[in-house]
């Protein structure tokens, strides 16, 4: 069963605005993570926060983790025309028989 | 490393035949195996978690006499599509985690997906 449930579903900005999607989960993890993929194709994985972690950056990428809410945001700064994708968070934990569970993604278009 | 590979990436097949779809940890072993559905515009939804030399664990509402999944070895999953139809047309795609010692079971590792076009 889907956790987690993105915010917003579908997104459109211009090129060089910064683009922050929302992912909400419900039940306790040790990591969340953030993949993008484009259309037809495989995932790309992102970046991965621990549940002991509150914010992460890999370059373009912010990502933050509130527990308490069990909500996290990815942040893409300066977004280009390439970053048009779909984005998912993941939920997981440290066991080697649990899957990620994928929310539902949010659509993003960045207009160049 | 932790590469996941896929075979085939595309397949087209007739109602009624029946398709296999190879998942192989490149550079790790893998104990368990994950295999996810995603129609399109949608998510990834777990289909099973493939365990190596047991029977695969199936989420609800998927049947599990219309896909076979095998785990032979440490390295290798395969999903059948038995007797396909159109709706089973969909991307599936693959998992793994690094099931050695001291390997880091946060990370998944994903392959590249396999588009069932069924006709």
């Amino acid at each position: 069963s889907q956790q987690g449930e993105e915010d917003p579903q579908a997104l459109s900005i211009q090129e060089g605005e910064n683009a922050t999607m929302n992912c909400s989960y419900k039940t306790s993890i040790n990591n969340l993570q953030w993949y993008r993929q484009n259309s037809g194709r495989g995932l790309v994985h992102l970046i991965l926060i621990r549940s002991n972690e509150r914010e992460k950056h890999s370059g373009r990428l912010r990502v933050t983790l509130d527990t308490s809410k069990k909500s996290s945001s990815l942040l893409i700064t300066a977004s280009r025309a390439a970053d048009t994708a779909s984005y998912f968070c993941a939920t997981g934990t440290n066991s080697g028989n649990t899957p990620l569970v994928f929310g539902k993604g949010t659509r993003l278009s960045v207009i160049a | 490393g932790a590469v996941v590979s896929q075979h085939p990436s595309r397949v087209i097949c007739k109602s009624g035949t029946s398709v296999k779809i190879e998942c192989r940890s490149l550079d790790f072993q893998a104990t368990t195996m994950f295999w996810y559905r995603q129609f399109p515009k949608q998510s990834l939804m777990l289909m099973a978690t493939s365990n190596e030399g047991s029977k695969a664990t199936y989420e609800q509402g998927v049947e599990k006499d219309k896909f076979l999944i095998n785990h032979a070895s440490l390295t290798l999953s395969t999903l059948t599509v038995t007797s396909a139809h159109p709706e089973d047309s969909s991307f599936y795609i693959c998992s793994a985690k690094d099931s050695r010692l001291g390997g880091d079971l946060y990370e998944q590792y994903f392959g590249p997906g396999t588009r069932l076009t069924v006709t």
